[in-house]
C-alpha cells in the first residue's frame, strides 16, 4: 500500500490561510490523493481529491507537486470549526479499493 | 438522503460475549467499508464490500471477526468472543464506485469490553 508522511500537528490563527502538507512519493500513476477531515467524535468527511491537476471546491484547495509525490491541502481563511484531523491518503483505482488512513495531522485554530 | 447510519452509537459488553454492529449505507451506494479507530489513530482498514461481495478483508483481522452485506444494502460486523483489545470506534462508510468517488461515513459504534 502506497504511503503517505504528514506533520503531526499545525497551528493556524483564525481567518488566515493554512497550507497542510503531504509526501506520498511512492504514488502511482493510478493512485488519486484523497484527503478527508476528522472533527472531534465524529466520523471522517470528504474534503477533496485530485489525480494530476490542482482542484479547488468549497471547502479548499488541492495543489499537487507537478512530479505528484507530494501535494498541499489549502484552507484559504481557517475558522475554530476547521479544527480537526486532516488525512491525506492515496487511493488505487487498481486492484484494490481501500483507503488506507495514516494518523493524519492535527490542526488547531486559535481565536 | 439520509447519510450513513450505524447501529447501536455505543455498546458495552463484557469480555467474552459476542457482538453485532449493523451499517446502513445511502440507499444508491454500491461500496462499503468497514474501519477501526482507536484513540489518537487513523481509522484501521477492516473490510470492504462491492454490492454483496466482501473483495477485500484486512489480515490484521482475526477470525473472530465477520462481516456480511446480504442483498448488496445494509451490513452487519458480528465479533465473536471479544476482548478488551477489540475496545475501539467500529465506523462504517458507503460510496458510489467511479473515478470520483468519495467515502460517506456513519457516526460509528463505540465498543467497550469489560
Amino acid at each position: 500500500d502506497a504511503k503517505t508522511t504528514q506533520p503531526n500537528s499545525m497551528e493556524s490563527n483564525e481567518e488566515e490561510p493554512v497550507h497542510l502538507p503531504c509526501n506520498h512519493s511512492t504514488i502511482s500513476g493510478t493512485d488519486y490523493i484523497h484527503w478527508y477531515r476528522q472533527l472531534p467524535s465524529q466520523g471522517p468527511e470528504y474534503v477533496i481529491h485530485g489525480l494530476t491537476s490542482n482542484v479547488n471546491n468549497r471547502m479548499a484547495s488541492l495543489a499537487i507537486a507537478e512530479d505528484r509525490k507530494s501535494s498541499t491541502l489549502i484552507l484559504h481563511r481557517a475558522t475554530l470549526r476547521d479544527a480537526a484531523v486532516y488525512y491525506c491518503i492515496l487511493r488505487s483505482t487498481s486492484g484494490t479499493y481501500k483507503y488506507i488512513f495514516g494518523t493524519g495531522t492535527r490542526l488547531k485554530v486559535l481565536a | 438522503d439520509t447519510g450513513v447510519s450505524q447501529d447501536p452509537r455505543h455498546k458495552i459488553t463484557k469480555r467474552g460475549q459476542n457482538v453485532t454492529f449493523r451499517c446502513d449505507p445511502i440507499s444508491e451506494h454500491n461500496r462499503l467499508y468497514w474501519y477501526r479507530q482507536t484513540l489518537g489513530q487513523g481509522p484501521e482498514f477492516l473490510t470492504y464490500f462491492q454490492n454483496e461481495a466482501q473483495l477485500e478483508k484486512s489480515r490484521l483481522l482475526s477470525d473472530r471477526f465477520s462481516a456480511e452485506r446480504p442483498k448488496g444494502s445494509f451490513s452487519t460486523l458480528e465479533i465473536q468472543r471479544t476482548e478488551q483489545g477489540d475496545s475501539a470506534m467500529y465506523l462504517c462508510a458507503s460510496s458510489l464506485e467511479g473515478p470520483n468517488e468519495k467515502l460517506f461515513f456513519g457516526s460509528g459504534t463505540q465498543l467497550s469490553v469489560l
